[in-house]
Formats: structure tokens, C-alpha cells, sequence
């Protein structure tokens, strides 16, 4: 069975805090994704890696950083977590850039206070 | 997303009614996905539709990707409870990504 595997289902953090989010998928997957979801307005692609080490912005990516040492490990980072990125979070991987099936996580529900 | 629109944005119907979710795109679709989520947890694979004018069917669910490839829609034929959930297009875009329309919410009245 595939698996993506997101390391909080639900967290807590203090406004300013340095937050990571932790993805890891079991299928040998090149590319790698990271979401928010919020309501109305559906996923929002934060970052995505296509390689070990490899970054590409995505459509929001203020605020964020990613990271990407090996293969099946994809981290998202929040440098000082604010209010406005409590949100859900959602990871995916999948093995090619076109026409193929993308795997997600359970998501994680941040919520900064 | 906007270069992905889903109509509507939410839909309650009454159990073994049919309905139908459409996606539209600002540019050709290469790749189109259909997902589903049930509250609060991940995203479940539906379809995928790559070829103009392809159609596919899964349980009592369809979708169809039109000649032109900038629209697909979502047909569920009478609808059950278990359909309920938030209903969402992908898509491949430019520059390897892979976007989302902002979703349908699904609910089934029984």
C-alpha cells in the first residue's frame, strides 16, 4: 500500500515560532508537493521538488521554505509562524511531472495563536 | 487556484438525485484529475482524463473531458451519502506543477 505520511495530524503553535511540517513517502516518488487549503479557496501549491535538493516556488510561497535532503523526505518550514498561516496543510508526492497520479497525506491542521 | 474555476462551489441535493460538477481552465488541459476528500483528512484519487472528448466511469461516478480540453465535468448518478465530501480538479500546469481548482462540497441530504 502507498503511503504518504505527514508527521502531525493536528499542531499548536506560538506566533514567531520556527514551525516544520514533515512528509515522508515510501513510493520512490521524484516530486513532491506542499499545500494549504483553506476554505473557498481549495489547494494552494506552496513549494514542490522535483529532485533530492531541488526547490520550485509554487503560487504562495511568502513566508515559507522548503527542504529536500533526501528522496523520500520533503520538510516544509514556517521561519516565524503567523496568525495567517493557520491553515491545513496537505503533502503529495508522485513519480513523473505529467500525466500520473498524485499520492496525499492526512494533512496537518496548524493553527498559530 | 484561478486558472482552474469549479462551478458550484457547494451543492446540496437530495439522496438519488444526479448532479454534475464542471472545471474550467484558463489554458488546454494536458492532465486533468479528479479528487475526492472527506473532511478534515487527505485528498483520494478519483479519475484522469488526458485525451479530448475521453470519458470515464467509476461506481456511479463519470467524467468527461471535453473536445476542446478546457472543461471537464463530474457526473454522479443518484447520489448517495457516502458521496458527500469536497470534490476537486487538478490539473499539470507550466513548469511542472501541479494546481487545484477551489473545490465543490458535496452534501446529500437522505
Amino acid at each position: 500500500d502507498v503511503k504518504v505520511t505527514q508527521s502531525s495530524r493536528y499542531l499548536v503553535k506560538r506566533t514567531g515560532e520556527k514551525v516544520f511540517l514533515e512528509c515522508v513517502q515510501d513510493m520512490d516518488h521524484e516530486n513532491m508537493f506542499w499545500y494549504r487549503q483553506d476554505p473557498g479557496l481549495g489547494l494552494r501549491l506552496i513549494y514542490f521538488s522535483y529532485d533530492v535538493k531541488m526547490k520550485e516556488k509554487g503560487d504562495i510561497p511568502e513566508g515559507y521554505s522548503v527542504s529536500r535532503e533526501k528522496k523520500e523526505r520533503f520538510s516544509l518550514i514556517l521561519e516565524s509562524a503567523s496568525t495567517n498561516q493557520t491553515s491545513m496543510y496537505l503533502c503529495a508526492s508522485r513519480g513523473r511531472a505529467w500525466g500520473t497520479e498524485a499520492f496525499f497525506g492526512q494533512g496537518t491542521r496548524l493553527t498559530v495563536v | 487556484s484561478q486558472e482552474l474555476e469549479q462551478s458550484p462551489q457547494s451543492l446540496i441535493v437530495q439522496e438519488g438525485k444526479n448532479l454534475t460538477i464542471n472545471c474550467t481552465s484558463s489554458k488546454t488541459l494536458y492532465g486533468l484529475y479528479w479528487y475526492k476528500q472527506k473532511y478534515g483528512e487527505g485528498l483520494i484519487f478519483l479519475m484522469m482524463l488526458q485525451k479530448g472528448g475521453e470519458e470515464k466511469s467509476h461506481e456511479k461516478i463519470t467524467a468527461k473531458l471535453d473536445e476542446k480540453k478546457q472543461q471537464s465535468s463530474l457526473h454522479i448518478t443518484a447520489s448517495q451519502p457516502s458521496h458527500a465530501g469536497i470534490y476537486l480538479c487538478g490539473a499539470d500546469w507550466q513548469g511542472g506543477k501541479l494546481i487545484f481548482g477551489q473545490g465543490t462540497e458535496l452534501s446529500v441530504k437522505p
